[in-house]
């Protein structure tokens, strides 16, 4: 069945380390995103991708990092210059880069929630 | 002020109760989404409304363009459609979605 598979799905990290959320997906979606979650606030994105080798900052992209080398792949890296990384974090992907598309669907993944000790 | 506002931000009813859960927003837009958060973390895709009224089984949406609203309807509610629902707007012209708080609904049988 295809979907968006996220790992791992629970994280613990020490201050200082950088640690990297993996996103894969087998909808052969175009564009990618990740958000971040925390209590009480809607969404929020930090780095979107429409295609391969190319993406692009959201809000709140400062302390994180990306890299779309594959269709299929968008890691997420959350670097020791986050300053308040615990989170829930969801990857996403769509088959269109315009979410105003009446063909298009948000697929999302099961998030990854990262917790810094 | 949030450019997207969700009501009630919690809400908790009987089972088989009508649920009504509504969204306003601020900004001109060209879609608005619904989703589903169970309580696990993942989410799910219900609706996306340009205009008019959606259903599928016992969930109906309706947005109001000129209002600047939108509803979300559940029929017969049964304590398995307790998640968090979240409301999201595409900006005309725009792949960015702006984001609701999310309403927690609980169904207590």
């Amino acid at each position: 069945d295809g979907g968006i598979t996220q790992s791992p799905k629970y994280l613990f990290r020490k201050e200082g380390q950088n640690v990297t959320l993996s996103c894969e997906q087998n909808l052969n979606h175009d564009a990618m995103y990740w958000y971040r979650q925390d209590p009480g606030q809607g969404l929020r994105l930090i780095y979107y991708s429409q295609i391969v080798n190319d993406f692009q900052k959201g809000d709140i992209a400062e302390g994180y990092s990306v890299s779309r080398e594959k269709k299929e792949s968008f890691p997420l890296t959350v670097t020791s210059a986050q300053k308040n990384p615990t989170a829930f974090y969801l990857c996403a992907s769509s088959n269109a880069v315009a979410l105003y598309s009446g063909a298009n669907v948000l697929t999302f993944g099961a998030g990854s929630r990262l917790t810094v000790l | 002020k949030n450019e997207v506002e969700q009501s009630p931000q919690n809400l908790t009813a009987q089972e088989g109760e009508f649920i009504t859960i509504n969204c306003s927003y601020s900004v001109g837009i060209s879609a608005l989404h619904w989703l589903q958060q169970h309580p696990g973390g993942g989410i799910v895709s219900l609706f996306m409304l340009s205009s008019g009224k959606k259903k599928h089984g016992r969930l109906i949406a309706t947005i109001n363009i000129q209002e600047k609203h939108s509803s979300l309807h559940i029929t017969a509610s049964h304590p398995r459609d307790s998640a968090v629902y979240i409301c999201a707007v595409c900006v005309d012209s725009n792949y960015q979605l702006i984001w609701g708080a999310g309403t927690k609904l609980i169904i207590k049988p």
